[in-house]
């Protein structure tokens, strides 16, 4: 059964990068048909997609989060990253690894999360 | 302000049956299927609802969905008491080029 943990920093300074990882067990994150994205959602509100990385590796963001937003993929360690910079308190929030139902040229499949984590509170304060 | 309009609650009772709905736009519902998923408290969204009415395995015959025009509905028949949750209905949007939500509606069964 497909596993996947979030892991990083609780806590951020404003203007710092927010770094977190998720490691995907019971599955390949090389798996054809599949990608990965990171979803997030601040205390007491809505789910606010961050971004996607793409079977083949290729990242795409949020465009609302501008040019603050980097996804990488290690598949040697089975993982994908997020990296956040300058981070302000609006970016508090549970930060969600998921895997995307599909890959390839239909955007449909691209808001269809089948698999979660846990979710891991990045808390930015000073 | 989330691009997908959802009830901020509903409620109903044992047993009954309950909708919960989601408007949106052309740019979006109008032109995508629309996908739900459920919250339960302190947890990770569960994936519920596929291409507008598809249920992932394991899913109760109890939730279905259904898209009209630029509006999609949940519905859940013989309301149980652990189907008490938070909804999110979600799609595709052309003008974000990317995936967005609704503001999430949280069901109350009494």
């Amino acid at each position: 059964q497909l596993q996947l943990q979030e892991s990083g920093a609780g806590l951020v300074k404003p203007s710092e990068t927010l770094s977190l990882t998720c490691a995907v067990s019971g599955g390949s994150i090389s798996s054809r048909g599949y990608s990965w994205s990171w979803i997030r959602q601040p205390p007491g509100k809505g789910l606010e997609w961050i971004g996607f990385m793409y079977h083949s590796g290729s990242t795409h963001h949020n465009p609302s989060l501008k040019s603050r937003v980097a996804i990488s993929v290690d598949r040697s360690k089975n993982q994908f990253s997020l990296k956040l910079s300058s981070v302000t308190a609006a970016d508090t929030a549970v930060y969600y690894c998921a895997r995307v139902r599909g890959s390839g040229q239909v955007t449909d499949v691209y808001s269809q999360f089948d698999s979660w984590g846990q979710g891991t509170l990045v808390t930015v304060s000073s | 302000q989330s691009v997908l309009t959802q009830p901020p609650s509903a409620s109903g009772t044992p047993g009954q049956r309950v909708t919960i709905s989601c408007s949106g736009s052309s740019s979006n519902i109008g032109s995508h299927t629309v996908n739900w998923y459920q919250q339960l408290p302190g947890t990770a969204p569960k994936f519920l609802i596929y291409d507008n009415n598809q249920r992932p395995s394991g899913v109760p015959d109890r939730f279905s969905g259904s898209k009209s025009g630029t509006s999609a509905s949940l519905a859940i028949s013989g309301l149980q008491s652990e189907d008490e949750a938070d909804y999110y209905c979600a799609t595709w949007d052309d003008s974000l080029n990317g995936p967005v939500f609704g503001g999430g509606t949280k069901l109350t069964v009494l």
